[in-house]
């Protein structure tokens, strides 16, 4: 079946301008996760839905992220005001039940800030 | 407080050795879960194996083996016999009972495998 999609692959913007990023989970995974991965380094959390609700968002840096999920299914992750610290590669996973289950990732948007 | 540490950057072997990628981790939980993950150069993270505090046998899938050693805080990764397609990042990570919905990951060994 499909796995993760991210929509758009790569993204290019210039600083101060809002951008949103999409992420479509594994069909039928109620848990989503996005995570920020910058060269060299390993992912790193930002915020985690379990259904409709963000059951953690801990990770998000400060208040120019911000993150959706209506209808428990496709995510939107919203970056205001955007800065060149903010150019990373962001990644979606999704699961079935949480970190009990496996995480399937996508292959992540490239975020380019200019 | 959290951490992994995956202290080689770059290992580079030419196919058909062994090859151990290290993993060290630190947390105070007693219950917590261990992780590795692959990374092609495609970029999707593939997850490799789990592994919960509480179950220290060592685990065998294929050319793949997982030592974990809690006495040293170590979760190391061998790939046995390896193959040009093995070339990738891996990934060790944790999570914590407390906080299950969060990895925390190391920042990865680059695997470069030779013909």
């Amino acid at each position: 079946g499909a796995g993760v999609s991210q929509t758009p692959s790569n993204k290019v913007t210039e600083k101060g301008k809002y951008v949103e990023l999409r992420c479509d989970p594994i069909s039928g995974h109620t848990a989503l996760y996005w995570y920020r991965q910058s060269l060299g380094q390993g992912p790193e959390f930002l915020i985690y839905f379990q259904g409709t609700g963000a059951a953690d968002d801990s990770g998000l840096p400060n208040d120019r992220f911000f993150a959706v999920r209506p209808e428990g299914s496709v995510s939107t992750l919203k970056i205001q005001r955007t800065e060149r610290g903010d150019s990373a590669v962001y990644l979606c996973a999704s699961s079935l039940a949480g970190v009990d289950s496996p995480l399937h990732f996508g292959n992540g948007t490239r975020l380019t800030v200019t | 407080a959290q951490k992994v540490t995956q202290a080689q950057t770059e290992i580079s072997v030419v196919e058909k050795e062994d090859v151990t990628l290290d993993c060290v981790y630190e947390t105070r939980d007693t219950t917590y879960y261990l992780f590795w993950y692959k990374q092609p150069p495609s970029g999707e993270l593939v997850f490799l194996i789990r592994r919960n505090s509480f179950d220290e046998q060592n685990e065998i899938s294929g050319r793949y083996s997982w030592n974990f050693q809690k006495s040293t805080s170590s979760f190391n990764f061998t790939i046995t016999a390896s193959q040009v397609v093995d070339s990738a990042v891996y990934f060790c990570a944790l999570s914590e009972a407390r906080n299950t919905d969060k990895l925390i990951f190391g920042t990865g060994t680059r695997l470069q495998v030779f013909p």
